[in-house]
């Protein structure tokens, strides 16, 4: 079957702190990924996508790189800001159907 | 601009009652969702609508029903048959895919709904 697993939280880490943040999935077929962020009280934002291997998603310093080999697709950014905390989703779509697939959501607080 | 609205913000529900959801888009999308989201944890999809006039159930359908008489409008009914509704209600859309494989586009989601029980 299809699914999306995460690395478990909370995570906290200090401004200007690298972050990694770990998804590896499950898929038939040729998935495309995602990943999401959730402010308090609000819905998801796309944060950046990948639709193929090797693509790089990048956006607002996040960078992610969908590796089929190792079935993951980690998040990851330099450099950490207070204004980062956050929950992020990893999640994928597969090429059939109209599902999307979440996982479990990992919550990031920075501290100044 | 485009996007989703979600309403109410935050809702009530008495024991025994339905209460109705609305999500509304004017993104032009064909496929739309609804998701439950209970602290701290994920996702879950309860229905999700592929084009008007057709639904499907999602993995937590009991106690909730839908309908899809336009493009634009997904109401969510949660039921009296619904034991625990209290959660925070997401729903989203999503375009078809262009030009290539059907799942290149993400989903896009609203603001959500908050349902408590008084």
């Amino acid at each position: 079957g299809n699914s999306v697993t995460q690395m478990e939280g909370p995570v906290t880490l200090s401004e200007e702190a690298f972050l990694t943040i770990n998804c590896t999935y499950t898929a038939t077929g040729y998935p495309s990924l995602f990943w999401y962020v959730q402010y308090p009280g609000e819905g998801l934002q796309l944060l950046l996508k990948a639709t193929k291997a090797d693509d790089k998603g990048s956006n607002k310093g996040f960078e992610a790189t969908y590796r089929k080999e190792t079935t993951s697709f980690h998040l990851e950014k330099g450099s950490v800001q207070v204004s980062d905390s956050a929950v992020y989703f990893c999640a994928l779509a597969t090429n059939t159907g109209n599902q999307f697939y979440f996982g479990t959501g990992t919550s990031l607080t920075v501290i100044p | 601009d485009g996007g989703i609205t979600q309403s109410p913000k935050y809702l009530f529900r008495k024991e025994g009652q339905n209460v109705t959801l609305s999500c509304e888009q004017n993104l032009n999308h064909d496929a739309m969702y609804w998701y439950r989201q209970d602290p701290g944890q994920g996702l879950r999809l309860i229905y999700y609508s592929q084009i008007v006039n057709d639904f499907q159930k999602g993995d937590i359908a009991e106690g909730y029903s839908v309908s899809r008489e336009k493009k634009e409008s997904f109401p969510l009914t949660v039921t009296s048959a619904q034991k625990n509704p209290t959660a925070f209600y997401l729903c989203a859309s999503r375009a078809p895919g262009t030009g290539g494989p059907l799942n290149n586009q993400p989903q896009h989601f609203g603001d959500g709904t908050r349902l408590s029980i008084l």
